[in-house]
């Protein structure tokens, strides 16, 4: 199974501040790397998909990078409705897999 | 727009079954690979199985393999998880996923709201 790491697992960030979160693959997937978010109580929401392109209606202050192995999801200028979780997952190969999550939190 | 809404959660004894369901609206269903995923309380998300368009190939977590069952009713726009011999690391609240294609792979792109099983005595 291919192993999916997020880093930071957690994060403190402020109104206005840019972000970014990495992930990193156990092995190359090419680009089938997608990004979501995830509120409290909530079901996960699709952010990214071929680790750049943005998904219908998601703001364009989020954007991805990367290829191969290792991966980034930016979020350009934080929101009070961006505190959240997020998670990225390969679908190059099954069984799918999701990175462990990092959580966005306000400082 | 799409919508999926997931119902048949509940309480249940180890050992016990339980069957899921997803009922799908908004979108021809016949058309797209659908998946279960979960998550625990508290953890991340964990993919469970997935079924092909047309139901002709399914695949599954070696954690449920041989105890759970994907399947659908593309007539009915649902799509099913028949759950064996549950246990108490089931436990979760379990999304179907609709699959939405990049041109070369698919993807989740829609997410029902979660139906929450607690397998305990």
């Amino acid at each position: 199974d291919i192993q999916m790491t997020q880093s930071p697992s957690s994060l403190s960030a402020s109104i206005g501040d840019r972000v970014t979160i990495t992930c990193r693959a156990s092995q190359g997937i090419s680009n089938y790397l997608a990004w979501f978010q995830q509120k409290p109580g909530k079901a996960p929401k699709s952010l990214i998909y071929a680790a750049s392109s943005l998904q219908s209606g998601v703001p364009s202050k989020f954007s991805g990078s990367g290829s191969g192995t290792d991966f980034t999801l930016t979020i350009s200028s934080l929101q009070p409705e961006d505190f959240a979780t997020y998670y990225c997952q390969q679908y190059n190969s099954y069984p799918w897999t999701f990175g462990q999550g990092t959580k966005v939190e306000i400082k | 727009q799409v919508q999926l809404v997931e119902s048949g959660g509940g309480v249940v004894q180890p050992g016990r079954s339980l069957r899921l369901s997803c009922a799908a609206y908004g979108f021809t269903l016949s058309s797209y690979g659908m998946h279960w995923v979960r998550q625990a309380p508290g953890k991340g998300l964990d993919w469970v199985a997935v079924t092909s368009y047309d139901g002709s190939n399914k695949y599954y977590a070696d954690s449920v393999k041989g105890r759970f069952s994907i399947s659908r009713d593309n007539s009915k726009n649902t799509v099913y998880l028949q759950m064996n011999s549950l246990r108490a690391e089931d436990t979760a609240v379990y999304y179907c996923a609709k699959e939405g294609y990049d041109g070369s792979g698919s993807y989740p792109d829609h997410w029902g709201q979660g139906t929450l099983v607690t397998v305990s005595s």
